[in-house]
């Protein structure tokens, strides 16, 4: 299985400042042929279902705003809210769909 | 616009089997997968498995030996069933669909179910 790791567990940011979440997976998630990354973003707030944010790793969903954005290769992986909002205050995962069983980080709390 | 809706017991016994069913609107159950994911109170997610109408099913390995999904198209449902559940099943159940891919671009509400007797 590849294992998904984030960090950190949890972050406060204030109002209009940067949040950045990281995930490593155990092994590559970069599929050679298509050089696509198979690793997604989801954001889940209180009482909700997750939400998909970004998926190859740097592609917006329909829908969700563009100060939240996708980077990294591989192994190694970013998530970065460029100017964060209340609304956006959640638990935030990374998720793996190189291989099965398919795999979530552990999650990251994102605070005011 | 898709929508998932799980429904089932929200209370089993232990030892006995869980049984739930993802009702889908909106969009064909055809051409996509439908997997299900499990989130315990105040921990992170846990994908349980995934099929696609008319192909094999595959689990997660460490659920494999308990469960069983389906698809019933002439319904638009999906199920998911959980033999021989214990405490450490009781969970928040999310049915979710999935591209040719992999990644998860609608989820239903979720059911809580709780294992007690």
């Amino acid at each position: 299985d590849i294992v998904v790791t984030q960090a950190p567990d949890s972050l406060a940011v204030s109002l209009g400042e940067r949040a950045t979440i990281n995930c490593k997976s155990s092994q590559s998630v970069l599929y050679s042929s298509s050089n696509k990354n198979y690793l997604a973003w989801y954001q889940q707030k209180p009482g909700q279902p997750p939400k998909l944010l970004i998926y190859w790793a740097s592609t917006r969903e329909s829908g969700v705003p563009d100060r939240f954005s996708g980077s990294g290769s591989g192994t190694d992986f970013t998530l970065t809210i460029s100017s964060l909002q209340a609304e956006d205050v959640a638990v935030y995962y990374c998720q793996q769909y190189y291989s099965s069983p398919l795999t979530f980080g552990g999650g990251t709390k994102v605070e005011i | 616009q898709v929508q998932l809706q799980e429904s089932g017991p929200g209370l089993v016994q232990p030892s006995e089997t869980l049984s739930l069913t993802c009702t889908v609107s909106g969009d064909s159950i055809n051409s996509y997968y439908w997997s299900w994911i499990r989130q315990p109170a105040g921990k992170g997610l846990e994908w349980i498995g995934r099929m696609y109408n008319g192909g094999s099913p595959n689990y997660s390995p460490s659920l494999k030996s308990r469960v069983t999904m389906s698809v019933d198209t002439s319904k638009k449902e999906v199920s998911l069933k959980m033999r021989s559940v214990t405490a450490a099943d009781t969970a928040v159940y999310y049915c979710a669909r999935a591209g040719e891919y992999g990644f998860l671009d609608y989820w239903g509400q979720g059911r809580l179910v709780t294992v007690s007797s």
